[in-house]
This record gives C-alpha cells, sequence and structure tokens, in this order.
C-alpha cells in the first residue's frame, strides 16, 4: 500500500473549519484514500473514504488532487470533540478480504475554544 | 452500523498470568479480524491478521506462542496474552472486516501488567 505523509499537529478553532492534508504521491490506480480519527484511548472511527472524486457525508469531506497525489479532510464547523488524531491511509479497496489497514503517524489536531 | 463489542475495556494483571482479550462482531459476520497493539503516544501497530478457522498470520517480530489469537466463528475472535510481563502493557485494538470489505474497530483495551 502507498505510504501518506501527514503533519504531525494542527489546531483549529471552535466552529471553524478544520482542513487536514495528507500527501500520497506514490498512490495506484486501485487504491483509495480512507480517513479514520482516534479520540484518545478509543478505537478508531471511520469517517470517509474515496478514490478520485470528492466525497462529502455528515461528518465530512473529502477533496482529492485530480492527480490523486494529495487529499485534504475537511471538518466543515471543528467542535472540541473533534479532538483527536486523523489518520490518512491508501489501500486497495472493495472486498479483499486480509488486506489490512497500516496506520502512519497521523495528525493530531486540537479544537481550542 | 457495524458494531465490534471488544471486552475487557481495561485489565490490570499480575506478572507471568494470562490474560484474554475478546473481539466481538455484534451486526455482521467478520471475515477477517485484525489484532493491533498501541503504546502511548505512538500510533497503531499491525500485531496479526486471523481468518475464521484458520490460523493467524503474525507481523515480524510478534511471538506467536506469546500472543495466542483464536477465530473460532465469524463473530468471534480471542487474543491471550500469555505470561504477561511489563512491556506488554498497552493498548490492544481489534477490527473486523466484513464480507464488503469495511473496517470496524472495537473500543479497545488498555492492558496493565504490574
Amino acid at each position: 500500500d502507498a505510504k501518506t505523509t501527514q503533519p504531525p499537529s494542527m489546531d483549529c478553532a471552535e466552529g471553524r473549519a478544520a482542513n487536514l492534508p495528507c500527501n500520497h504521491s506514490t498512490i495506484s490506480g486501485n487504491e483509495y484514500v480512507y480517513w479514520y480519527r482516534q479520540i484518545h484511548s478509543q478505537g478508531p472511527q471511520y469517517i470517509i473514504h474515496g478514490l478520485k472524486n470528492n466525497e462529502t457525508n455528515e461528518m465530512a469531506s473529502l477533496i482529492i488532487t485530480e492527480d490523486r497525489k494529495s487529499s485534504t479532510l475537511i471538518l466543515p464547523h471543528a467542535t472540541l470533540r473533534d479532538t483527536a488524531v486523523y489518520y490518512c491511509i491508501v489501500r486497495v479497496g472493495g472486498g479483499n478480504a486480509g488486506n489490512m489497514l497500516t496506520f502512519g503517524g497521523g495528525t493530531r489536531l486540537m479544537v481550542k475554544p | 452500523g457495524a458494531v465490534v463489542s471488544q471486552h475487557p475495556s481495561w485489565v490490570i494483571c499480575k506478572s507471568g498470568t494470562s490474560v484474554k482479550i475478546e473481539c466481538r462482531s455484534l451486526d455482521f459476520q467478520a471475515t477477517t479480524m485484525f489484532w493491533y497493539r498501541q503504546f502511548p503516544k505512538q500510533s497503531l501497530m499491525l500485531m496479526a491478521t486471523s481468518n475464521e478457522g484458520s490460523k493467524a498470520t503474525y507481523e515480524q517480530g510478534v511471538e506467536k506462542d506469546k500472543f495466542l489469537i483464536n477465530h473460532a466463528s465469524l463473530t468471534l475472535s480471542t487474543l491471550t496474552v500469555t505470561s504477561a510481563h511489563p512491556e506488554d502493557s498497552s493498548f490492544y485494538i481489534c477490527s473486523a472486516q466484513g464480507l464488503l470489505g469495511g473496517y470496524t474497530f472495537g473500543s479497545g483495551t488498555r492492558l496493565t501488567v504490574v
């Protein structure tokens, strides 16, 4: 699976949009971009994933560049409860059993009042 | 949505004893389950991958005789830490993969060996 690069930490003001970048310059054509987050002392929580089109759900939006070498996770109105470590993961999608998720360092997002 | 129950959420045990951690998929069948370990301020590290009814595949550097994994059904996998030592103290997390490929994580187990 392609390696990802994320800034180690970011701050965001409560109520503002949080934009978390991720570089995945070696991504392959059949690899999806997944985002998970981990709130302190909990298991990771799925946020969103995409292949090449921008995606939006109730939690966030995912913007993938046209060349697919980078992406941005957007939390439109960050709250204090969004403080967590956010992981960007690239892997082959679909129902391929046994393809594990490989976690990098992630970005520690701190939402401040 | 898919739910994975992991139990216990925390455990303290004496050095030399064994501890069993359970991971259950409550509303879906998990063809594959993954076990991760996470030390403080570090990322999740995959320990092993298990498929129902077959032996687990361990990552390099993970002792299979120390970390026993059983995946006897499509909804239950267990991780047993045998002869635990203080250096085994960590946060253990399971993840279950359903038939459509999605991953759901348990809430984690904090193991403290004293």
